[in-house]
């Protein structure tokens, strides 16, 4: 079946340090979508990506998607405090049912100040 | 407030006793989602709902069943718990199946012994 890979598991980094997820899928995705949960939380969305090598910005969070909608990235520029958490990606299989949404393991992200 | 509630909170049960963990949206949403989180496995998703009366299985649908009645709830049935069920479990629910974002509740943490 569909799977979706993301590395690192585990980042830690000093607080002004530069931080990249990377997500892969083993199928084509219609979409990708990118969650953060923060310790003891619920995951909440962050933003999606539906076309091929499109990319996005929030602020510091960079966001990428494969030009062949197989794998994608989430980069964060000089990490802050309140970055920490676990991130999240989470892909439709292209083709497949609309509700079925496999998310990657998640990489939990820690900040040392 | 637009939210997804989840009861109970925390819940610890024997195993074989029959629960329910229920889950309501307020935002007038089409999907819904129960997924489970484990360490080091992520977020795996159970079953789905696209509407009233249409549920299908996700990933790990073994050992639960589900019902959509009505379009605001969607609870979680555990007929017969057994201690590989203990998990952190989220209700999670979107405007229309498909690539939209998807609003989790608070999460259920529940032990079976």
């Amino acid at each position: 079946g569909q799977q979706v890979m993301q590395i690192p598991q585990y980042q830690h980094v000093q607080e002004g340090e530069d931080f990249t997820t990377y997500c892969n899928s083993s199928t084509t995705l219609s979409n990708i979508q990118w969650y953060k949960q923060r310790p003891g939380g619920h995951p909440v969305f962050l933003i999606q990506l539906v076309k091929s090598g499109e990319v996005k910005k929030q602020k510091r969070l960079t966001f990428q998607f494969g030009e062949a909608k197989k794998n994608s990235s989430l980069h964060i520029t000089a990490t802050q405090t309140t970055d920490v958490g676990t991130y999240f990606c989470a892909g439709l299989n292209y083709g497949g049912s609309q509700g079925n949404l496999i998310f990657g393991k998640g990489t939990k992200l820690s900040v040392k100040p | 407030e637009a939210q997804v509630t989840q009861n109970p909170r925390y819940l610890i049960t024997v195993t074989g006793k029959k629960l329910t963990v229920t889950c309501s949206q307020n935002m007038n949403h089409e999907y819904m989602s129960w997924y489970r989180q484990d360490p080091g496995l992520g977020l795996r998703q159970i079953y789905y709902s696209m509407n009233v009366e249409v549920t299908d299985k996700g990933d790990v649908p073994e050992g639960y069943k589900v019902s959509r009645k009505e379009k605001r709830n969607f609870p979680l049935i555990l007929e017969s718990p057994s201690p590989n069920q203990t998990s952190l479990y989220f209700c999670a629910s979107s405007f229309l199946p498909g690539p939209y974002e998807q609003y989790f509740g608070p999460g259920t943490r529940l032990t079976v012994t």
